[in-house]
């Protein structure tokens, strides 16, 4: 199985904020990674797809690269909206990350 | 406008069984493969199962094979997760999702439902 493991699991951050969260794969995925927003209660959203391709609707401070085994999601300056969960998706074999969980600091 | 709805969600017994459904609206069911994906409480999100656009395929999750079977209804356009044999560890939300492939990205999510594994 493929692994996914999220860095860092917890992210304290003040709005305006430059961040990065890192995604590593146990092995190469290609660019077959994803990354999904989710606030408390509600389902996942997708917000980057093929690593780096920003869904339709997402707002362009959001960017993903990568390929291979490591991806970053960066968030150039972040919003009030935009303290959530975000969790990075491998669809090879279908294996997310664990999460990180963004505050306010 | 794409919407998916689950339901069937609830309290049952360890040992016992459950069908989910997940109403699809706003695409042609039989066009997309399609999957469901559960998040036990204050966890993280793992895959459970897929179905692809044409429906010949089904794919599980180690930790659910044997046990939960994928299908789908085009003429109802409603997917379904038919659990057998749930356990404790099956207690999660569990949410329906639509993908351009079988091993895709999901692009669409219901709001999903909830599965208590309970005695």
């Amino acid at each position: 199985d493929i692994q996914m493991t999220q860095s860092p699991s917890t992210l304290s951050a003040s709005v305006g904020d430059r961040v990065t969260i890192t995604c590593r794969a146990s092995q190469s995925i290609n660019n077959w990674l994803a990354w999904y927003q989710q606030k408390p209660g509600k389902a996942p959203n997708l917000l980057i797809y093929k690593a780096s391709s920003l869904e339709s609707g997402v707002p362009s401070r959001f960017s993903g690269s990568g390929s291979g085994t490591e991806f970053t999601l960066t968030i150039s300056s972040l919003q009030p909206d935009d303290f959530a969960t975000y969790y990075c998706h491998q669809y090879n074999t279908n294996t997310f990350g664990q999460g990180t969980k963004l505050e306010i600091k | 406008e794409v919407q998916l709805l689950e339901s069937g969600g609830g309290l049952v017994q360890p040992g016992g069984s459950l069908r989910l459904s997940c109403a699809a609206s706003g695409f042609p069911l039989r066009s997309y493969a399609m999957g469901w994906v559960r998040q036990a409480p204050g966890q993280g999100l793992e895959w459970v199962s897929g179905i692809s656009g044409s429906g010949a395929n089904t794919y599980y999750a180690e930790s659910v094979k044997g046990r939960f079977t994928i299908s789908r209804d085009i003429s109802k356009s409603t997917l379904y997760l038919q659990m057998n044999s749930l356990r404790a560890e099956d207690t999660a939300v569990y949410y329906c999702a639509k993908s351009l492939s079988s091993y895709g990205y999901f692009d669409y999510w219901g709001q999903g439902t909830l599965v208590t594994v309970s005695s």
